[in-house]
C-alpha cells in the first residue's frame, strides 16, 4: 500500500505526559499537513510543510505542540504536557505542489486520561 | 474565521431514498471540495468544483457549485447501505492550500 501511513493508530496517555506521532506521506508528495478532528466535527488545520520547511501554523497549535519534517519525507507531531482537551484524532495528509487533492492517512486517535 | 456551514447535521434515510447535503459560505469560494468519511475511517476525497454553476456527476452522486460560488450541494440518488458515512465540504485557501472543513452531514441508511 503506497498511501499515507500513520503510527501509532491509537494512543492512551496520562495527563502531563508527552506523546509523539509519526506520519509517512505518499513518497513523491512534497506537501504535508496535520489536522485535528474531534468527535462530530470536521478536521481542523494545524500545520503545513513544504518539503522540510514548516510554512504555516494554525493558532490552534499551542506552544505545547511541535512538528518536524527533517528530511522532507516523514513528519512527527509532538505534544508536550498533554491535557484532556488534546484528546482527538490527529490526521496527516499529503499532496503535490500544484495539486489540490489531499490524501489522508488513517489517523492517530489520542485519549488523554 | 471564514467558515463553511453545512446542513443538515444528521440525516436518516431508508435505503433507496435520495439524500442531499448543503454547504454555505458567507464569502465567495474559489473552489469547494467534498470528502466522505466512513465510520472509524479517514476523509477520502470525492471531487473538487471550481466554476460558477458547475455540476459534476459520479454515478449516483451529483455535485453542484452555486452561481455565486457561495454554496454547494451533494445529492445521492437511491441511497445504498454503502453510502453510510459523514460527508464534508471543504474550502481550499491560503498559500498552504489548507482545507477548512464544514461540520459534516452524517448519513445513516436504513435497510
Amino acid at each position: 500500500d503506497t498511501g499515507v501511513s500513520q503510527d501509532p493508530r491509537h494512543k492512551i496517555t496520562k495527563r502531563g505526559q508527552n506523546v509523539t506521532f509519526r506520519c509517512d506521506p505518499i513518497s513523491e508528495h512534497n506537501r504535508l499537513y496535520w489536522y485535528r478532528q474531534t468527535l462530530g466535527q470536521g478536521p481542523e488545520f494545524l500545520t503545513y510543510f513544504q518539503n522540510e520547511a514548516q510554512l504555516e501554523k494554525s493558532r490552534l497549535l499551542s506552544d505545547r505542540f511541535s512538528a518536524e519534517r527533517p528530511k522532507g519525507s516523514f513528519s512527527t507531531l509532538e505534544i508536550q504536557r498533554t491535557e484532556q482537551g488534546d484528546s482527538a484524532m490527529y490526521l496527516c495528509a499529503s499532496s503535490l505542489v500544484g495539486a489540490e487533492t489531499q490524501y489522508f492517512g488513517p489517523g492517530t486517535r489520542l485519549l488523554v486520561l | 474565521g471564514q467558515q463553511v456551514m453545512q446542513i443538515p447535521q444528521y440525516q436518516h434515510v431508508q435505503e433507496g431514498e435520495d439524500f442531499t447535503t448543503y454547504c454555505n459560505s458567507s464569502t465567495t469560494l474559489s473552489n469547494i471540495q467534498w470528502y466522505k468519511q466512513r465510520p472509524g475511517g479517514h476523509p477520502v476525497f470525492l471531487i473538487q468544483l471550481v466554476k460558477s454553476g458547475e455540476v459534476k456527476k459520479q454515478k449516483r452522486l451529483t455535485f453542484q457549485f452555486g452561481e455565486a460560488k457561495k454554496n454547494s450541494s451533494l445529492h445521492i440518488t437511491a441511497t445504498q447501505t454503502t453510502d453510510v458515512g459523514t460527508y464534508f465540504c471543504a474550502r481550499v485557501s491560503g498559500s498552504a492550500r489548507q482545507l477548512t472543513f464544514g461540520s459534516g452531514t452524517q448519513l445513516t441508511v436504513l435497510p
